[in-house]
């Protein structure tokens, strides 16, 4: 079955850097690949996703890459605010797994001012 | 409503219960999804209904767990003679259809006495 390993498990930052998470996947079927923000007692939040055919996106200061030889992608967050303290979670879907996400398990980001 | 629903958002029940949760999906979406969440945990895959095809049922961690889906839209789990082990919290998703955006409800935390 499909397998994600995210790293890191814990992350603080200080306000204004940068802050990056990475996720590896291991079926080479995985096509979509999403990234979820859940503030502490709140819903997973969609917060971008990217599909095997595009190497980046971006949205404002929030971006995803994907290196799909390699299969992993990465989260980066430029210019971190104390609201983007919450946990980041990465999944990656691929239709040999009927439609199902496999989500990785989480990474605690931490903003401090 | 605009968004996935669930309830009841809280459930305390005595070990050795039944209990049933609900999910009421956003309008037209095909796709829905069940997960748990432990606490300080990542997201564990438990059942997927997609249209009128047979659920993928491999996530249940046991034959306690049961969901239906009835008419496509409105969707229960139902857990049989609780045990504390399946106290966290169940989340319910729904997408367009399978490989698409997935959009969480809020959750119900189960907790067993």
């Amino acid at each position: 079955g499909e397998n994600v390993e995210q790293h890191p498990s814990t992350l603080s930052v200080q306000e204004g850097d940068s802050a990056v998470i990475k996720c590896t996947y291991s079926d080479s079927a995985s096509n979509y690949f999403p990234w979820y923000k859940q503030e502490l007692g709140k819903r997973p939040q969609l917060i971008i996703d990217i599909r095997s055919n595009v190497g980046e996106k971006k949205d404002q200061r929030i971006a995803v890459t994907l290196n799909k030889t390699a299969k992993h992608f990465s989260l980066h967050i430029t210019e971190t605010q104390p609201e983007d303290s919450a946990v980041y979670f990465c999944a990656a879907h691929f239709t040999g797994g009927g439609n199902k996400l496999t989500f990785g398990t989480g990474t605690q980001l931490k903003v401090e001012l | 409503g605009a968004g996935v629903s669930q309830s009841p958002s809280n459930k305390v029940t005595e070990k050795g219960k039944d209990v049933e949760l609900r999910c009421d999906p956003i309008s037209g979406h095909t796709a829905l999804y069940w997960y748990r969440q432990s606490l300080g945990q990542g997201l564990e895959f438990l059942i997927y209904f997609q249209g009128n095809s047979a659920p993928d049922k491999s996530g249940l961690p046991s034959d306690r767990f049961s969901a239906e889906r009835t008419g496509g839209s409105v969707s229960t789990l139902t857990i049989q003679r609780t045990q504390q082990e399946d106290s966290a919290v169940y989340l319910c998703a729904s997408s367009l259809r399978g490989g698409q955006p997935q959009h969480f409800g809020d959750g119900t935390r189960l907790s067993i006495l």
